[in-house]
């Protein structure tokens, strides 16, 4: 079945770079997502990567993936004390209708 | 463009009320998902339909909960009885079809169950 598993907790300092793992099950995943949720809002969507690529770059954040190991990852360069939020992973098998499955999140606490 | 449209933001209820919890999805968007988030379970997918049909509704916890979406501006997620541990917050999303399959989610109803 599906399954994304994340780790719950990130601190970093201000400045530094954050890395969000992300592992999921399910092979047939075609499009893989982070969302990012601030306090008392809804998600929204950071960026994306369709399964058919090894990497995604756009300005500070680097989405890294290992579709062998099923495997996901999210840099944030230079991280700053508003990127303090809970970052979800995401898969889906299509973009046309099918269901999105969320892991845990990940909440990264950036100290100044 | 206004985006999803949840109401009410926040309801605090007796155990045994009825609940209904309301959803705009974005006009054009044929796909719409509820989502539940509690601290416990994380973000759990209950029930998602396309061009107002329900697809998969296999996270609907038990028979407690329903949803409709009677047209495509319209869906709710009713809970009768409540009980204390549907306290949660309750996502809606839509989306349409579109080479990112982007969701796009409401505020959120946060539920409190006494």
């Amino acid at each position: 079945g599906e399954d994304v598993e994340q780790s719950l907790f990130l601190s970093v300092r201000e400045g530094d770079s954050s890395v969000i793992n992300c592992t999921y099950t399910d092979s047939s995943s075609t499009y893989l997502y982070w969302y990012k949720q601030e306090p008392g809002a809804g998600l929204q969507l950071l960026t994306y990567i369709f399964s058919n690529m090894d990497m995604k770059q756009d300005q500070r954040l680097t989405v890294l993936l290992n579709k062998k190991d099923k495997h996901l990852s999210l840099r944030i360069a230079d991280t700053q004390t508003g990127d303090s939020a809970i970052y979800f992973c995401a898969e889906s098998i299509d973009n046309q209708g099918g269901k999105l499955i969320f892991g845990q999140g990940t909440e990264l606490s950036v100290k100044p | 463009d206004a985006g999803v449209i949840q109401s009410p933001r926040h309801e605090v209820t007796e155990m045994g009320q009825e609940v209904t919890l309301r959803c705009k999805p974005i006009s054009g968007h044929n796909s719409l998902f509820w989502y539940r988030q509690t601290m416990m379970r994380g973000l759990e997918l209950l029930i998602y339909f396309n061009n107002n049909v329900p697809i998969d509704d296999s996270g609907m916890p038990e028979d407690r909960f329903s949803a409709k979406m009677p047209n495509a501006s319209f869906s709710t997620l009713k809970i009768q009885p409540s009980e204390p541990r549907d306290s949660a917050v309750y996502f809606c999303a839509s989306r349409k079809a579109s080479n990112t399959g982007e969701l796009f989610f409401g505020e959120g109803s946060r539920l409190t169950v006494l």
